[in-house]
């Protein structure tokens, strides 16, 4: 039972560089989520997606994109990365939006 | 902007004794939520309350809500050092959507042996 899985683990950018963060989860939740964490600070919502086919801005949305490819996954893409952007980022998933929320264990991003 | 703050940010007590820790908030909220980080890993979901509940138990955790004060308290009794991690509430303020889940800071709690 793995729960929400994100991947990679870790990743170290260079300044310009794009990459995108994969989601997936096997609890057939509808709605998927994505935070940032820096050092020190609670969670920020980016974007998250109530259900299949939809995707809403969150509290800190610049610089970022999301993707609902299906279900179960749910990708994350920074398009010209920052140094600002270096953070956690954690990927969550709920059954419904007022429902206890599953997290995976995060993407170490650093960009030099 | 951050919608909870816990209070105290940080917290070191003796395995056995009791962690009590604080969360105000600004806006009205449909319910609040606490969660468990374990250092390096992700956040595992504690306790729900909503906004019409006074108080709520599981296990060793009691979670009370007090909406006219806008605050909510975690207590952890009888505590394990496997109890030590960051402890964070979260809302979902009303007419925010039920999604948009804003987190507090977090209280570092860490249990001495």
């Amino acid at each position: 039972n793995a729960g929400v899985t994100q991947t990679p683990k870790f990743q170290v950018l260079k300044t310009g560089q794009s990459m995108t963060l994969q989601c997936a989860q096997d609890m057939n939740h509808n709605s998927m989520y994505w935070y940032r964490q820096d050092p020190g600070m609670g969670l920020r919502l980016i974007y998250y997606s109530a259900s299949e086919g939809t995707t809403d801005k969150g509290e800190v949305p610049n610089g970022y994109n999301v993707s609902r490819l299906n279900k179960r996954e749910f990708s994350l893409r920074l398009e010209s990365a920052a140094p600002s952007q270096t953070s956690v980022y954690f990927c969550a998933s709920s059954e419904q939006g007022n429902q206890p929320q599953h997290f995976g264990d995060g993407t170490r991003l650093s960009i030099l | 902007s951050q919608q909870g703050e816990e209070d105290p940010q940080a917290l070191s007590i003796q395995e056995g004794e009791n962690a009590t820790m604080n969360c105000s908030y600004k806006t009205s909220i449909n319910n609040l939520q606490w969660y468990r980080q374990n250092s390096g890993r992700g956040l595992v979901h504690l306790i729900l309350i909503r906004s019409n509940e006074r108080e709520k138990h599981s296990g060793r955790l009691r979670v009370t809500l007090d909406t006219s004060k806008k605050s909510s308290s975690l207590l952890i009794t009888a505590s394990r050092a496997a109890d030590t991690a960051s402890y964070f509430c979260a809302t979902d303020a009303k007419g925010q959507g039920a999604q948009k889940l804003v987190f507090g800071q977090g209280t570092r709690l860490t249990i001495n042996p």
